[in-house]
């Protein structure tokens, strides 16, 4: 299996709702990322797992939750977000953290808040 | 600190003809370098990377980069355009000398390849 899954491919959602998006991966990975990406414009990280701990926090805000249950899935749980956080939000996983490794990313889930 | 830059937002080439999406980028040290393409509605594609050694890398599909270091370019090329080549491509760069965790990447703005018939 060498992809990345993510689930749901689309959500609506509205400013008072909580969501969780999913990421899986059976690659071995032992690192994961979340991404947010607007249209036409590069992907902008937001959280960095490494051996399932949280490494990297881009200064995300805290309607954002990321977490990581087991080396191979990957959540980021939404609460009270603003309609500007309406993105495609990107999961990848590479072998390990280490810069060399390339990144896989997953289809994506077409984010919209109401 | 570590940029890159793609300083075309759209190219453009005739089917059958060959394409160069170009890409410089600026590092401390020497570089790891990636290249990307994303289809609509899709997520990124790993295309090829170079890390080390020989500067002409082959990757996915057709396509191929040569690193430059001393014009700190890192073109994605291909000898013969498809129309399904036509994507958004992003390239990316990684400083290996920058302290810190993690495999933060630094993209380009992306360059939109066109190709028609």
């Amino acid at each position: 299996d060498t992809e990345v899954t993510q689930t749901p491919k689309h959500l609506v959602m509205g400013m008072t709702n909580k969501k969780s998006l999913k990421c899986e991966q059976h690659m071995g990975h032992r690192a994961m990322y979340w991404y947010k990406q607007k249209a036409k414009k590069p992907p902008e990280l937001m959280f960095v797992y490494s051996y399932e701990k949280l490494s990297i926090n881009e200064s995300v805000p805290s309607r954002f939750s990321p977490e990581c249950p087991n080396s191979s899935l990957l959540n980021l749980h939404l609460h009270a977000l603003q309609p500007e956080d309406s993105a495609l939000y990107l999961c990848a996983s590479s072998l390990t953290a280490e810069r060399y490794n390339e990144q896989f990313f997953g289809p994506g889930t077409r984010l919209t808040v109401l | 600190a570590q940029s890159v830059a793609q300083p075309e937002d759209q190219v453009n080439v005739a089917e059958g003809n060959p394409l160069t999406v170009k890409c410089t980028y600026s590092v401390s040290g020497n570089p790891y370098l990636f290249w990307y393409v994303q289809y609509p509605n899709r997520g990124l594609q790993f295309l090829l990377k170079y890390i080390t050694g020989d500067n002409l890398v082959k990757g996915s599909y057709g396509f191929e980069a040569e690193f430059n270091k001393s014009q700190t370019s890192f073109h994605l090329k291909k000898p013969s355009a498809l129309v399904s080549d036509s994507a958004l491509y992003f390239c990316a760069v990684r400083d290996p000398t920058l302290t810190g965790g993690g495999n933060k990447l630094t993209f380009g703005t992306g360059t939109q390849l066109k190709v028609e018939l």
